[in-house]
């Protein structure tokens, strides 16, 4: 059974600049989830969806968006890129209900220059 | 809101010592517990998790019991092993209305020496 796949797993980009960020969760999971992981912030939540519904959406500028697909399939969208969005960008994937765990993704690692 | 607190280490052990990294947690309602692990590089993988209280976790020699009474979850090992330093972390996620995110600690990295 496939993982959590998250692509590129390396992106350099420059500021002002935007980025498009993909993850395929594993099969039959409806949730996709995405968290940024900083040295300084740790990992905080960015939004969730659920059957390409937002339920949740973490404390971020509204630069930051998402997108879920009839077929599971997320991506969220950074744009006009600063330095601090560095960061890897992870995605996790669940059934979606309160109790089940989540699987995360490799991760996405940006460097904004 | 809800919150995590991890002691944030670095802790270093020689290979076969007793481990104990602490959690506590508050929520407003009755979490479910889980502890992630973070190779170098790598994204995250779940340890174990625990639903409901005195419910006891484990998995490849680590454990953690939800302690309901102390807001705890403290991660447990008796021998560690070199392929054991990692980052760890200990995250919760709320059982009541629509919030479906994890809520991390900020982690503790762990070294093992041979």
């Amino acid at each position: 059974k496939a993982g959590v796949t998250q692509t590129p797993r390396y992106l350099i980009k420059t500021r002002g600049q935007q980025v498009t960020l993909s993850c395929s969760p594993i099969s039959g999971h409806r949730s996709v989830s995405w968290y940024q992981q900083t040295p300084g912030q740790g990992l905080q939540f960015l939004f969730e969806y659920f059957s390409e519904t937002q339920r949740n959406k973490g404390n971020f500028p509204g630069r930051f968006s998402g997108r879920q697909f009839s077929n599971s399939r997320s991506e969220m969208n950074v744009s006009t890129l600063e330095l601090g969005d560095s960061a890897l960008y992870l995605c996790a994937s669940s059934f979606g209900t309160l109790n089940t765990e989540a699987f995360f993704g490799q991760g996405t690692r940006l460097t904004v220059v | 809101g809800n919150s995590v607190t991890q002691m944030e280490g670095p802790v270093t052990l020689s290979e076969e010592a007793f481990l104990t990294i602490n959690c506590t947690y508050t929520a407003t309602g009755y979490p479910s517990l889980f502890w992630y692990v973070q190779y170098p590089g790598e994204g995250l993988q779940l340890l174990l998790k625990a639903t409901k209280a005195d419910d006891k976790g484990s998995n490849k020699g680590f454990e953690a019991t939800y302690r309901k009474e102390t807001t705890s979850f403290h991660l447990e090992k008796g021998s560690v092993q070199v392929s054991d330093s990692a980052v760890y972390f200990c995250a919760l996620k709320d059982s009541g209305g629509s919030n479906y995110k994890l809520t991390f600690g900020k982690g503790t990295l762990l070294t093992v020496n041979p």
